[in-house]
């Protein structure tokens, strides 16, 4: 069984701090890696992704990424209450085209607290 | 440029009966897939379409079905409701054949529909 596993939270930092999310994954066919951003009754809007080890720097968010150890991670910072929301973490075997699926964490509800 | 249209975006329907959903990719996308979404499974990859193929099938059972159009619409269709169908159905599109050569393939969802069987 394929997993990706995440802190289901609550998260909660005082507003203008830096939100640290975590995932782990098993499948070590994996190669691509997004985080996704879903606020309540609403879809996962897609955040950064990630393909190569190391650090991926987007505005206010990085997203990091260390196959050999099976992790990736989202760093938010100078957070602000609007980013409060789940954040899904979600892995793809291989890279490029090909069969399309994602497997998805179950996310880590962060609350920023003004 | 327009994002993922999926109709309708709230059914109501009572366990036996049948729904179609339907998805309309981003333009230019060509792989439309579907995933169910509920509070304690969380999102669960239900099949994937590319070219109006069925390139892979999540763990669902056989009353969960899809289809992909020439135009790369997609429909799914869950036939015999069961009260635990009840969930947030949502479509994503991807693989722009130019990022996709270059090995960059996000996928964007759209709004989902939401079914409730009763």
């Amino acid at each position: 069984q394929k997993e990706v596993e995440q802190n289901s939270g609550p998260l909660s930092v005082p507003e203008g701090a830096i939100a640290s999310l975590n995932c782990t994954y098993s499948d070590r066919g994996s190669q691509s890696f997004f985080w996704y951003r879903q606020y309540s009754g609403k879809s996962p809007e897609l955040i950064m992704s990630i393909y190569s080890n190391g650090d991926k720097e987007d505005g206010r968010f990085t997203a990091q990424l260390n196959k050999a150890s099976q992790y990736v991670s989202l760093l938010i910072r100078d957070s602000q209450p609007s980013d409060s929301a789940t954040y899904l973490c979600a892995v793809k075997r291989g890279v490029g085209a090909g069969s399309y699926q994602l497997t998805f964490g179950k996310g880590t509800k962060l609350s920023v607290i003004p | 440029k327009a994002g993922v249209t999926q109709t309708p975006r709230y059914l109501i329907k009572t366990r036996g009966q049948q729904v179609t959903l339907s998805c309309s990719p981003i333009s230019g996308h060509r792989s439309v897939s579907w995933y169910q979404q509920t509070p304690g499974q969380g999102l669960q990859f239900l099949f994937e379409y590319f070219s109006e193929t069925q390139r892979n099938k999540g763990n669902f059972p056989g009353r969960f079905s899809g289809r992909q159009f020439s135009n790369s619409r997609s429909e799914m269709n869950v036939s015999t409701l069961e009260l635990g169908d009840s969930a947030l159905y949502l479509c994503a599109s991807s693989a722009p054949t130019d990022r996709a050569a270059r090995g960059l393939t996000e996928a964007f969802f759209g709004q989902g529909t939401r079914l409730t069987v009763v």
